[in-house]
Protein backbone atom coordinates (compact mmCIF):
# COMPACT_ATOMS: atom_id res chain seq x y z
CA UNK A 1 0.00 0.00 0.00
CA UNK A 2 1.28 3.46 -0.76
CA UNK A 3 2.32 5.16 2.30
CA UNK A 4 -0.23 7.93 2.58
CA UNK A 5 -1.59 9.29 5.84
CA UNK A 6 -4.18 12.08 6.29
CA UNK A 7 -5.37 13.46 9.56
CA UNK A 8 -7.19 14.07 11.00
CA UNK A 9 -9.37 11.19 10.10
CA UNK A 10 -12.79 13.26 11.56
CA UNK A 11 -13.36 16.30 12.97
CA UNK A 12 -16.31 18.10 13.48
CA UNK A 13 -16.24 21.62 13.63
CA UNK A 14 -18.35 25.42 14.15
CA UNK A 15 -19.25 27.52 10.99
CA UNK A 16 -16.67 30.50 10.52
CA UNK A 17 -13.79 28.40 12.64
CA UNK A 18 -10.31 27.62 10.22
CA UNK A 19 -9.54 23.99 9.66
CA UNK A 20 -6.55 22.72 8.50
CA UNK A 21 -6.30 19.02 6.76
CA UNK A 22 -3.03 17.38 6.04
CA UNK A 23 -1.86 15.04 4.07
CA UNK A 24 1.63 12.98 4.65
CA UNK A 25 3.27 10.63 2.13
CA UNK A 26 6.17 8.27 2.49
CA UNK A 27 6.61 7.69 -1.27
CA UNK A 28 8.85 11.16 -2.16
CA UNK A 29 5.95 11.60 -5.51
CA UNK A 30 5.83 14.60 -6.92
CA UNK A 31 2.05 15.11 -7.53
CA UNK A 32 -0.33 15.51 -4.52
CA UNK A 33 -4.15 16.29 -4.86
CA UNK A 34 -7.06 16.44 -2.56
CA UNK A 35 -10.68 15.79 -3.85
CA UNK A 36 -13.93 15.91 -1.96
CA UNK A 37 -16.57 13.37 -2.00
CA UNK A 38 -20.27 14.13 -1.79
CA UNK A 39 -23.20 11.82 -2.72
CA UNK A 40 -24.35 12.09 -6.08
CA UNK A 41 -21.11 13.93 -7.32
CA UNK A 42 -18.68 11.28 -6.80
CA UNK A 43 -14.62 13.01 -6.35
CA UNK A 44 -14.00 16.13 -7.37
CA UNK A 45 -10.91 17.71 -7.51
CA UNK A 46 -9.90 20.58 -5.30
CA UNK A 47 -6.49 21.71 -5.86
CA UNK A 48 -3.36 19.68 -6.56
CA UNK A 49 0.58 20.03 -6.79
CA UNK A 50 3.07 19.25 -8.77
CA UNK A 51 6.06 20.08 -6.47
CA UNK A 52 7.39 22.11 -3.83
CA UNK A 53 5.85 25.24 -3.75
CA UNK A 54 3.96 24.78 -6.68
CA UNK A 55 0.11 24.48 -6.97
CA UNK A 56 -3.03 24.86 -8.85
CA UNK A 57 -6.57 24.61 -8.29
CA UNK A 58 -9.20 22.16 -9.53
CA UNK A 59 -12.81 22.52 -10.49
CA UNK A 60 -14.08 23.35 -7.08
CA UNK A 61 -11.44 25.29 -5.11
CA UNK A 62 -13.38 28.35 -4.07
CA UNK A 63 -13.12 28.60 -0.13
CA UNK A 64 -9.99 26.38 0.06
CA UNK A 65 -6.35 26.95 -0.23
CA UNK A 66 -3.61 24.28 -0.06
CA UNK A 67 0.36 24.73 0.52
CA UNK A 68 2.97 22.56 0.00
CA UNK A 69 6.60 23.66 1.63
CA UNK A 70 7.79 20.02 2.09
CA UNK A 71 7.73 16.93 -1.14
CA UNK A 72 5.91 14.72 1.74
CA UNK A 73 3.29 17.22 3.31
CA UNK A 74 -0.06 18.96 1.74
CA UNK A 75 -1.95 20.81 3.37
CA UNK A 76 -5.90 21.36 3.18
CA UNK A 77 -6.76 24.78 5.07
CA UNK A 78 -10.72 26.06 5.06
CA UNK A 79 -10.26 29.67 5.80
CA UNK A 80 -13.44 30.36 7.32
CA UNK A 81 -15.69 26.71 7.42
CA UNK A 82 -19.38 26.51 6.28
CA UNK A 83 -21.98 24.31 6.53
CA UNK A 84 -21.44 23.34 2.35
CA UNK A 85 -17.98 22.24 3.22
CA UNK A 86 -19.28 19.23 5.33
CA UNK A 87 -17.49 16.44 3.20
CA UNK A 88 -14.99 13.38 2.80
CA UNK A 89 -11.91 14.55 1.94
CA UNK A 90 -9.47 12.95 -0.13
CA UNK A 91 -5.53 12.69 -0.25
CA UNK A 92 -3.76 11.23 -3.33
CA UNK A 93 -0.63 11.26 -5.20
CA UNK A 94 0.95 10.14 -8.26
CA UNK A 95 4.47 9.82 -9.26
CA UNK A 96 4.22 11.47 -12.83
CA UNK A 97 5.86 10.54 -16.24
CA UNK A 98 8.40 8.19 -16.00
CA UNK A 99 9.36 4.77 -16.50
CA UNK A 100 6.42 2.51 -15.96
CA UNK A 101 4.30 5.45 -15.84
CA UNK A 102 0.15 4.28 -15.81
CA UNK A 103 -1.74 7.37 -14.50
CA UNK A 104 -3.18 6.20 -11.39
CA UNK A 105 -2.99 8.15 -8.40
CA UNK A 106 -3.28 6.70 -5.09
CA UNK A 107 -5.11 7.81 -2.48
CA UNK A 108 -5.47 7.94 1.53
CA UNK A 109 -7.90 6.92 3.60
CA UNK A 110 -9.86 10.00 3.82
CA UNK A 111 -11.35 12.51 6.22
CA UNK A 112 -14.39 12.92 7.21
CA UNK A 113 -15.58 16.60 8.54
CA UNK A 114 -18.36 17.88 9.83
CA UNK A 115 -19.22 21.49 10.07
CA UNK A 116 -22.49 22.62 12.45
CA UNK B 1 -12.54 18.01 -21.86
CA UNK B 2 -12.61 14.19 -20.52
CA UNK B 3 -15.47 13.81 -18.68
CA UNK B 4 -17.24 10.21 -17.23
CA UNK B 5 -20.83 9.25 -17.48
CA UNK B 6 -21.92 6.27 -14.62
CA UNK B 7 -25.06 4.91 -15.87
CA UNK B 8 -26.69 3.96 -12.61
CA UNK B 9 -26.10 4.62 -8.75
CA UNK B 10 -27.29 2.08 -7.29
CA UNK B 11 -27.08 -1.69 -8.65
CA UNK B 12 -28.43 -4.75 -7.10
CA UNK B 13 -28.12 -8.30 -7.76
CA UNK B 14 -27.96 -11.47 -6.50
CA UNK B 15 -25.29 -13.57 -4.92
CA UNK B 16 -23.49 -15.88 -8.24
CA UNK B 17 -25.29 -13.21 -10.76
CA UNK B 18 -23.33 -11.42 -13.09
CA UNK B 19 -22.34 -8.32 -12.16
CA UNK B 20 -22.50 -5.46 -15.07
CA UNK B 21 -21.60 -1.66 -14.13
CA UNK B 22 -21.58 0.97 -16.98
CA UNK B 23 -18.92 3.58 -17.87
CA UNK B 24 -18.87 6.15 -20.56
CA UNK B 25 -16.30 8.75 -21.37
CA UNK B 26 -15.75 11.75 -23.15
CA UNK B 27 -11.99 12.48 -23.88
CA UNK B 28 -10.09 14.45 -26.61
CA UNK B 29 -6.94 12.23 -26.90
CA UNK B 30 -6.79 8.11 -26.36
CA UNK B 31 -8.19 7.68 -22.84
CA UNK B 32 -6.32 6.27 -19.96
CA UNK B 33 -9.05 4.61 -17.91
CA UNK B 34 -9.44 3.33 -14.51
CA UNK B 35 -12.17 1.96 -12.18
CA UNK B 36 -11.63 2.19 -8.33
CA UNK B 37 -13.81 0.51 -5.82
CA UNK B 38 -14.71 2.25 -2.13
CA UNK B 39 -15.75 -0.22 0.36
CA UNK B 40 -17.51 1.47 3.47
CA UNK B 41 -15.29 3.93 5.62
CA UNK B 42 -12.27 3.69 3.19
CA UNK B 43 -10.43 5.13 0.57
CA UNK B 44 -10.52 4.17 -2.65
CA UNK B 45 -8.54 1.03 -4.51
CA UNK B 46 -7.86 0.74 -7.98
CA UNK B 47 -9.38 -2.15 -9.37
CA UNK B 48 -8.35 -2.13 -13.33
CA UNK B 49 -7.05 0.40 -15.55
CA UNK B 50 -6.29 0.66 -19.21
CA UNK B 51 -3.82 2.41 -20.94
CA UNK B 52 -2.97 1.10 -24.22
CA UNK B 53 -2.83 -2.29 -25.47
CA UNK B 54 -5.27 -5.32 -25.30
CA UNK B 55 -8.90 -3.49 -24.63
CA UNK B 56 -9.70 -6.60 -22.46
CA UNK B 57 -8.55 -5.87 -18.89
CA UNK B 58 -8.20 -7.53 -15.62
CA UNK B 59 -8.25 -6.50 -12.40
CA UNK B 60 -8.14 -7.66 -8.96
CA UNK B 61 -10.95 -10.17 -7.47
CA UNK B 62 -12.10 -11.11 -10.85
CA UNK B 63 -13.40 -7.98 -12.45
CA UNK B 64 -12.77 -6.91 -15.71
CA UNK B 65 -14.00 -4.29 -18.11
CA UNK B 66 -13.40 -3.65 -22.11
CA UNK B 67 -12.59 -0.74 -23.71
CA UNK B 68 -14.73 -0.23 -26.94
CA UNK B 69 -13.63 3.63 -28.61
CA UNK B 70 -16.25 2.86 -31.02
CA UNK B 71 -18.51 3.21 -28.16
CA UNK B 72 -16.47 5.28 -25.70
CA UNK B 73 -17.26 2.95 -23.27
CA UNK B 74 -15.31 1.05 -20.49
CA UNK B 75 -17.65 -1.12 -18.54
CA UNK B 76 -16.93 -3.20 -15.65
CA UNK B 77 -18.06 -7.07 -15.10
CA UNK B 78 -17.50 -9.79 -13.51
CA UNK B 79 -19.28 -13.08 -14.02
CA UNK B 80 -20.40 -14.35 -10.30
CA UNK B 81 -21.07 -11.75 -7.78
CA UNK B 82 -19.98 -12.27 -4.02
CA UNK B 83 -21.39 -10.84 -1.14
CA UNK B 84 -18.21 -9.20 -0.44
CA UNK B 85 -17.80 -7.12 -3.87
CA UNK B 86 -21.16 -4.54 -2.25
CA UNK B 87 -19.12 -1.86 -2.38
CA UNK B 88 -18.92 1.45 -4.52
CA UNK B 89 -17.43 1.94 -7.77
CA UNK B 90 -15.95 4.64 -9.65
CA UNK B 91 -14.68 4.95 -13.27
CA UNK B 92 -12.47 7.67 -13.71
CA UNK B 93 -10.55 9.44 -16.97
CA UNK B 94 -6.47 10.35 -16.85
CA UNK B 95 -6.80 14.26 -18.20
CA UNK B 96 -3.53 13.37 -19.60
CA UNK B 97 -1.69 16.89 -18.81
CA UNK B 98 1.00 16.93 -17.54
CA UNK B 99 -0.02 16.75 -13.81
CA UNK B 100 -2.56 13.71 -14.41
CA UNK B 101 -5.27 14.82 -13.10
CA UNK B 102 -8.45 12.28 -12.88
CA UNK B 103 -11.68 12.96 -13.60
CA UNK B 104 -14.75 10.66 -11.70
CA UNK B 105 -17.69 9.68 -12.50
CA UNK B 106 -20.08 9.85 -9.81
CA UNK B 107 -20.41 6.42 -8.58
CA UNK B 108 -22.40 3.50 -8.86
CA UNK B 109 -22.98 1.54 -5.40
CA UNK B 110 -23.43 -2.00 -6.29
CA UNK B 111 -25.69 -4.48 -3.41
CA UNK B 112 -25.44 -8.23 -3.48
CA UNK B 113 -28.17 -9.63 -2.29
CA UNK B 114 -28.21 -13.69 -0.77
Amino acid sequence: DAGITQSPRHKVTETGTPVTLRCHQTENHRYMYWYRQDPGHGLRLIHYSYGVKDTDKGEVSDGYSVSRSKTEDFLLTLESATSSQTSVYFCAISAGRGQGYTGELFFGEGSSLTVL
Amino acid sequence: AQSVTQLGSHVSVSEGALVLLRCNYSSSVPPYLFWYVQYPNQGLQLLLKYTTGATLVKGINGFEAEFKKSETSFHLTKPSAHMSDAAEYFCAVSDQSSTDKLIFGTGTRLQVFP
